[in-house]
């Protein structure tokens, strides 16, 4: 299976920082990779696909970047809203694997 | 808009079978074709799991972590498809979500809100 490594783990930061997160494949996805935001209590929600894409009703302060092996997640202008954990998921390769979560507080 | 709803028993016991199904309403479907029929878990230290997916024929491919004990099937008519996961134990204690997967993009969406199954005597 292709190990799918986010780092950090969590993180806090305040309304209005610029945050990102970091995802790393133990081999090459090309762009085959997702970022899904989950809330407490809710099921997660895709936000970036094809690892750069923002899906409809996503925010604009939602960016992805990176190919390969190596693939970043940037939340600008940091809302309150955005509190949530942060998934990364790669489709290159079955059976899908996804990364570890990052659990962002603000 | 197309939602999705699990449901079944959310305590079992070690040694039998979790038995869910996931009943699809809403929106124009392309109901028989163009999608997978997917099933994913999520533990309590919030890691997800790919369980595996199902097509419209009835066609599947499952995690081979869970292969020997998973089967899913579909029944378009009541635009239902299911989950069965045989000898449990503990370790498959998890929410598991129901989600579509539109085959041209890859992405998982919308997903289930979830059913929490619990493994316990």
């Amino acid at each position: 299976d292709i190990q799918m490594t986010q780092s950090p783990s969590s993180l806090s930061a305040s309304v209005g920082d610029r945050v990102t997160i970091t995802c790393q494949a133990s081999q090459d996805i090309s762009n085959f990779l997702n970022w899904y935001q989950q809330r407490p209590g809710e099921a997660p929600k895709v936000v970036i696909y094809d690892a750069s894409n923002l899906q409809t009703g996503a925010p604009l302060r939602f960016s992805g970047s990176g190919s390969g092996t190596h693939f970043t997640f940037t939340i600008n202008n940091l809302r309150p809203e955005d509190s949530a954990t942060y998934y990364c998921q790669q489709y290159e390769t079955l059976p899908y694997t996804f990364g570890q979560g990052t659990k962002l507080e603000i | 808009q197309v939602r999705l709803q699990e449901s079944g028993p959310g305590l079992v016991k070690p040694s039998q079978t979790l038995a869910l199904t996931c009943t699809v309403s809403g929106g124009s479907l392309n109901w028989s074709g163009g999608y997978y029929w997917t099933w994913i878990r999520q533990t309590a230290g919030r890691e997800l799991e790919w369980i595996g997916r199902v097509f419209s024929t009835g066609s599947t491919w499952y995690n081979p972590s869970l292969k020997s004990r998973v089967t899913m099937s579909i029944d378009v008519s009541k635009k239902q498809f299911s989950l069965t996961l045989t000898s449990v134990t503990a370790a498959d204690t998890a929410v598991y979500y129901c989600a579509r997967q539109t085959i041209a993009a890859y992405y998982f969406d919308p997903w289930g809100q979830g059913a929490l199954v619990t493994v316990s005597s």
